[in-house]
């Protein structure tokens, strides 16, 4: 069965600094993965997805992630944090069905 | 371009009653899916429709139930409602069946059970 990690609930940078969530993923073939974000009180929206080729993949916000098979990893990155980035993030996993498998989310918050 | 939208936004209702949910996709969008998102359990997935029948079904018990018609608008009903039902239950709508491509959520209904 496929599932997915998200490594730390709850994750503290300053504004300018390095944003690194962490997802770990199990599937028993290539999955399809994804970022989403959610702000306050408003639904999920799409940040980026890895389907198939490129394994580093550029979203939306100057967020990226890199698709690691080897480490089963898709972690997002963001090389400096701004205060608009304060959200929860999921990761999520799919095999081409009908449902996403969402992590348990990590909340980031940004510090002046 | 209209995005996906649920109504109502909020309700509070009390244990045993039954309450129904309303998404809207987005025009042109033919697959609809439910979530049920919560502090303790995350985001579940509840149920998946397209072309007005289910295709998919979450671990929820049968008292959740949903429907979609023929213009993609979908409903989902929860019978004898239960404390732990209290959730923000998210709509999602995409052009087609299977997830390779991107869910367009809703901004959810956030249900309160007294």
């Amino acid at each position: 069965a496929q599932s997915v990690t998200q490594l730390g609930s709850h994750v503290s940078v300053s504004e300018g600094a390095l944003v690194l969530l962490r997802c770990n993923y199990s599937s028993s073939v290539p999955p399809y993965l994804f970022w989403y974000v959610q702000y306050p009180n408003q639904g999920l929206q799409l940040l980026l997805k890895y389907t198939t080729g490129a394994t580093l993949v550029k979203g939306i916000n100057g967020f990226e992630a890199e698709f690691k098979k080897s480490e089963t990893s898709f972690h997002l990155t963001k090389p400096s944090a701004h205060m608009s980035d304060a959200a929860e993030y999921f990761c999520a996993v799919s095999l081409n069905t009908d449902k996403l498998i969402f992590g348990t989310g990590t909340r980031l918050q940004v510090f002046p | 371009k209209a995005g996906v939208t649920q109504t109502p936004r909020y309700l509070i209702k009390t244990r045993g009653q039954q309450v129904t949910l309303s998404c809207s996709p987005i025009s042109g969008h033919r697959s609809v899916s439910w979530y049920q998102q919560t502090p303790g359990q995350g985001l579940q997935f509840l149920f998946e429709y397209f072309s007005e029948t289910q295709r998919n079904k979450g671990n929820f018990p049968g008292r959740f139930s949903g429907r979609q018609f023929s213009n993609s608008r979908s409903e989902m009903n929860v019978s004898t409602l239960e404390l732990g039902d209290s959730a923000l239950y998210l709509c999602a709508s995409t052009r087609t069946s299977g997830n390779t491509g991107e869910l367009f959520f809703g901004e959810g209904s956030r249900l309160t059970v007294l």
